[in-house]
């Protein structure tokens, strides 16, 4: 079976400034997808980025950019030049390629607060 | 593409009463997936439906949880005799049929059960 594990479960960064969020996983798949999803106060997640586990690449989404380490699994997500509009629970997500129902494995979260 | 519409939005309910949900995906989204979220905690899988179809069941979803999607569009998920521990935030969330297809959440539904 699949988990994801987030070991940070709240971080503070100072507006502007860089904050790195860590998401580790374990599983015997060699296709998958990962993804980061962002939950505002409001409750409805939003897809922030995703990382297809065939591309070495890392992905990149105007101020966010994620580090995956396929041998370490590990999938870290850096927020750049933060902004108060960041302020949200992020969640890294885990889905098997190919599987039968593209269900999506969460961790427990990070809390993340953006200061002025 | 007006978003996946869950209603409603809060419910308080007392022990062993009977609650249904009900979730309307974005049109055109053939797959549909429930998700229960308790506080603290990631969304946890619940079910998932490829149109009308109910092609997986997790093992938290007991006997007393029903989910339907009859026509293949609207989904409800009804909860029979409430227990304390049921509350939590119900999400549901809906995909296109191509495997890289992004799932799009809606606002869910917080369920307090008293």
């Amino acid at each position: 079976a699949q988990t994801v594990t987030q070991s940070q479960p709240e971080m503070s960064v100072q507006e502007a400034e860089t904050v790195t969020l860590s998401c580790t996983y374990d599983t015997s798949e060699n296709n998958y997808y990962l993804f980061w999803y962002k939950q505002p106060p409001s409750r409805q997640m939003i897809l922030v980025i995703r990382q297809e586990a065939y591309k070495q690449q890392n992905a990149t989404e105007n101020r966010f950019s994620v580090n995956f380490q396929k041998a370490a699994k590990s999938f870290s997500l850096k927020i750049s030049d933060s902004q108060l509009g960041d302020t949200a629970m992020y969640f890294c997500a885990f889905m098997n390629y190919g599987g039968a129902t593209n269900k999506l494995i969460f961790g427990t979260g990070t809390l993340l607060a953006v200061q002025p | 593409d007006t978003g996946v519409s869950q209603d409603p939005r809060h419910k308080i309910t007392k022990r062993g009463q009977n609650v249904t949900f009900r979730c309307d995906p974005i049109s055109e989204h053939n797959r549909l997936y429930w998700y229960r979220q308790t506080l603290g905690q990631g969304p946890e899988f619940l079910t998932y439906f490829q149109n009308e179809a109910q092609l997986e069941k997790s093992r938290l979803l007991s006997d007393r949880f029903s989910a339907e999607r009859p026509k293949g569009s609207f989904s409800t998920l009804e909860i029979q005799r409430t227990e304390q521990g049921d509350s939590a935030m119900y999400l549901c969330a809906s995909s296109l049929g191509q495997v890289d297809s992004p799932l799009h959440f809606g606002n869910g539904t917080r369920l307090t059960v008293t």
